[in-house]
């Protein structure tokens, strides 16, 4: 049983533009909303991640916005860069690391 | 820099034969994870152990057992290879305690069954 839904599978950007990748969970137990970012022949590295007490996390180019009562939750790269293309995985915890996945969206930034 | 080591990067197996999927972490973590990667579904998690000879089932454990007799080493075994297993297997640990902390994956042990 799939509890966190992620969309799109694919999606292409121009760079400079903006990339929105969207989340939506179902368990309102989660706690801990992380962003995996995996290059091909590499296990998936911490991009950015956020607790349910916040809206909003901005590191550099990368945010995620949380948006509770909905129980959504996006991130968005600004200005995107050949080299974030990549695969992302949003994902969901409620204890102790582990992590409920969603899908994957693969990322193509092109020049 | 941390470093979570999987045995092998690439495997083919026969059908029906016992396999052994090897990961080490140098972080001294409690937690440690076995999921499988498969293109549209993700990572689902296979078996978890939060400390030495404890296991938890997750969420796609049949056909799977897993030992942990040392705290950095955590190993994934397939009883009896099918070609259904063949997938990309992701390792993960992470640090003890009440938080949620970051995961740190190894770089995939990628099996095809034959």
């Amino acid at each position: 049983q799939q509890q966190v839904k992620q969309s799109p599978q694919s999606l292409i950007v121009q760079k400079g533009g903006i990339s929105i990748i969207n989340c939506a969970y179902e368990n309102t137990a989660f706690d801990y909303f992380p962003w995996y970012q995996q290059f091909p022949g590499k296990g998936p590295a911490l991009l950015i991640a956020i607790r349910p007490d916040v809206s909003e996390k901005k590191e550099g180019r990368f945010t995620i916005s949380f948006n509770k009562s909905a129980k959504q939750f996006s991130l968005h790269i600004m200005d995107s860069q050949p080299g974030d293309s990549a695969t992302y995985f949003c994902a969901a915890s409620i204890r102790r690391g582990k992590l409920i996945f969603g899908q994957g969206t693969e990322l193509s930034v092109k020049p | 820099d941390v470093k979570v080591t999987q045995s092998s990067r690439y495997l083919v197996k026969r059908t029906g034969e016992k396999v052994f999927l090897e990961c080490v972490q140098d972080m001294d973590h409690e937690n440690m994870f076995w999921y499988r990667q498969d293109p549209g579904l993700g990572l689902r998690l296979i078996y978890f152990s939060y400390d030495v000879k404890m296991k938890e089932k997750g969420d796609i454990p049949e056909g799977y057992s897993v030992s942990r007799e040392k705290k950095e080493r955590f190993s994934l075994i397939l009883e009896s290879a099918s070609t259904n297993q063949t997938s990309m297997y992701l390792c993960a640990s992470t640090a003890g305690g009440r938080l949620n902390t970051e995961a740190f994956f190894g770089q995939g042990t990628r099996l095809t069954v034959v």
